[in-house]
Formats: C-alpha cells, sequence, structure tokens
C-alpha cells in the first residue's frame, strides 16, 4: 500500500490564482481530512470528509473548496489564493489500529507559498 | 480537530536521558487517546494508542499514562535518541466517531 499520496510537494502561487491540492489514499478508507499547518503552529483542520459524496466544513474552511467523488480522491481546491493561505496542507485518512483506536493516516504535506 | 492556534512548547532533553511529554485533554466522553509524531518536513504518524479504560500502555521503548481524573496525558520515552527529535502530538477521539482533536504539540529537541 502507497498509504496517502499528496501532490505537488511543493508549489508557489501568485495573489489570485487558483490551484487544486490533490490527495489519494488506497486503504479504502471511508473518512478524509485536509488540515493546514502553519510554522511552528499545530494542525487546523480545513474539511472532512465521511464518505464519497460527502464533506463537511471544519474549523478554518473560508477560501477553500473540496470535493470527494470517489473513496480513494479528496482535491482540496483554493479558488482566490490570498497570503494567509501560505502553509503546509497535510491530507489525511482515518482507519482502525491494533489498540483499537481510529488513527488518522497523513499524507507528506503540501508546501505552498502565495507571493 | 480543534487544535489551539499557538506556538508549540519545547521540550529538550539530553540523548539516553527519558523524556516525559505532557498534554491535557478536554473531552470525557473520549473512548481513545492517541501519541503522534511529526518529524520535520513529514506528516504526523501515529505512535501509540490507549484506551479511556486504561491508566498504562507500553510500546517499544515508549509508554502512555491516562490519568482520567485530572484529563491528563503524557508519553513517556526512554533513552531518547537523536531520531525522537520531532514534534509530538496528542489526540483524543471515540469509537464510532470520525473527527479526531488534536493538542497543541509539543517539540522534543535531543542534545548529543
Amino acid at each position: 500500500n502507497a498509504g496517502v499520496t499528496q501532490t505537488p510537494k511543493f508549489r508557489i502561487l501568485k495573489i489570485g490564482q487558483s490551484m487544486t491540492l490533490q490527495c489519494t489514499q488506497d486503504m479504502n478508507h471511508n473518512y478524509m481530512y485536509w488540515y493546514r499547518q502553519d510554522p511552528g503552529m499545530g494542525l487546523k483542520l480545513i474539511y472532512y470528509s465521511v464518505g464519497a459524496g460527502i464533506t463537511d466544513k471544519g474549523e478554518v474552511p473560508n477560501g477553500y473548496n473540496v470535493s470527494r467523488s470517489t473513496t480513494e480522491d479528496f482535491p482540496l481546491r483554493l479558488e482566490l489564493a490570498a497570503p494567509s493561505q501560505t502553509s503546509v496542507y497535510f491530507c489525511a485518512s482515518e482507519g482502525g489500529t491494533s489498540g483499537g483506536a481510529n488513527t488518522q493516516y497523513f499524507g507528506p504535506g503540501t508546501r505552498l507559498t502565495v507571493l | 480537530g480543534e487544535s489551539v492556534g499557538l506556538h508549540l512548547p519545547t521540550l529538550s532533553v539530553q540523548e539516553g536521558d527519558n523524556s516525559i511529554i505532557n498534554c491535557a485533554y478536554s473531552n470525557s466522553a473520549s473512548d481513545y487517546f492517541i501519541w503522534y509524531k511529526q518529524e520535520s518536513g513529514k506528516g504526523p504518524q501515529f505512535i501509540i494508542d490507549i484506551r479511556s479504560n486504561m491508566d498504562k500502555r507500553q510500546g517499544q521503548r515508549v509508554t502512555v499514562l491516562l490519568n482520567k481524573t485530572v484529563k491528563h496525558l503524557s508519553l513517556q520515552i526512554a533513552a531518547t535518541q537523536p531520531g525522537d527529535s520531532a514534534v509530538y502530538f496528542c489526540a483524543e477521539t471515540y469509537t464510532g466517531g470520525f473527527k479526531t482533536i488534536f493538542g497543541a504539540g509539543t517539540r522534543l529537541f535531543v542534545k548529543a
């Protein structure tokens, strides 16, 4: 299993440009998440999905959109990039552990800079 | 997640010493508590979990302690190594639930 993959790894955008951050998981997990992590800070939930066709807002959804047409893919869209969206973006899917908890499996992240 | 936007607290330990990373949680209804490790430039990775009806669970060089009376969770790392340098997040979740609540994280520096 490749786990959770994210593309691109790095991206520089100009203010007002748009882009889609891709996320794919091959573990057949229903639950998927998008987080952003600003330098030296914790994780903030942007959007999440409990299954194909179902998405909902997290803590900081403004300026972002998501879709979930398949179990595997959960892309994050930035329509009008702003400097405040400079951050590292992590996608995660959720599955079980040997201890019984639902744990999140994170991708390697996309480092986005908006200038 | 409902992480708080604070700069990460830092813990600095000497190589070979034991490390203790602490976390306060908020939800008494949580069924599980999880520790994640995030190395520089990578996403967080699962280390160990503990069910709410336990007070201690041991893994390889790591022990998690849960004190439900004071809503406190700790991660103990034995014989800390340079490879343990990372940010550690605690998290709480519940059976059948899907929204994990992450703590703010603690940065661990290991001095050689």
